[in-house]
């Protein structure tokens, strides 16, 4: 049962560096997310997607991008990485339709230090 | 736009006290609401899940409570243990298939 897999789980990069963090969730959910945590400001939502091939904006989306070409993965990927990203990113899913009901699943996060 | 505060911050028990964590969300119109556990440098464990249309849910020693009216939740648990000890989050979702809004979390710690 692995549920929703995050990679890598951690990692440091200098400032302007690019990387790519690849969620991957086994329970054929329609909808995945991608948050950022923290200290004190609890976990917001970066992009989402509720379908192969689509993607949209949630609250603090500059900084980002993300694919989703495949409908069990995700990417979030940094393209100029800033301090200011220096946090643990939460990758989560979702069923949809009938199951919509049910509880998000989340993987374990990255904790990503940027210098 | 839909704002999650959990009350207290932080909370120090002794070991089988039973205790209540508190959740507030500004806009009642929510699908439903999900309390969480996360210990420290993990990630998120769902504990209960409360529809819209549901007053509670319990799971073992946990009892969750909304009143969508008055816009609160609250978290019970019942005679405490060290290993209750944790960040626990509350979390509201909007409409189906949207993303969840968090509160800052309650940390508890339970001493034996």
């Amino acid at each position: 049962n692995a549920g929703v897999t995050q990679t890598p789980k951690f990692r440091v990069l200098k400032t302007g560096q690019s990387m790519t963090l690849l969620c991957a969730q086994d329970m054929n959910h329609e909808y995945m997310y991608w948050y950022r945590q923290d200290p004190g400001m609890g976990l917001r939502l970066i992009h989402y997607s509720v379908g192969e091939g689509t993607t949209a904006k949630g609250e603090v989306p500059d900084g980002y991008n993300v694919s989703r070409l495949k409908k069990q993965n995700f990417l979030l990927g940094l393209e100029s990485a800033a301090p200011s990203q220096t946090s643990v990113y939460f990758c989560a899913s979702s069923p949809f339709g009938r199951w919509d009901g049910q509880p998000q699943h989340f993987g374990d996060g990255t904790r990503l230090s940027i210098l | 736009k839909q704002e999650v505060t959990q009350i207290p911050a932080a909370l120090s028990v002794p070991e089988g006290e039973n205790l209540v964590l508190n959740c507030s969300f500004t806009d009642s119109a929510i699908y439903n609401l999900q309390w969480f556990r996360q210990d420290p440098g993990k990630g998120l464990t769902s504990l209960l899940l409360i529809q819209s249309s549901q007053r509670e849910q319990t799971s073992g020693r946990l009892n969750a409570s909304l009143d969508k009216s008055s816009g609160r939740s609250t978290l019970y648990i019942a005679a405490s243990q060290p290993g209750d000890s944790a960040t626990y989050l509350c979390a509201v979702r909007g409409q189906a298939g949207t993303a969840l809004i968090f509160g800052k979390g309650t940390t508890l710690s339970v001493s034996s």
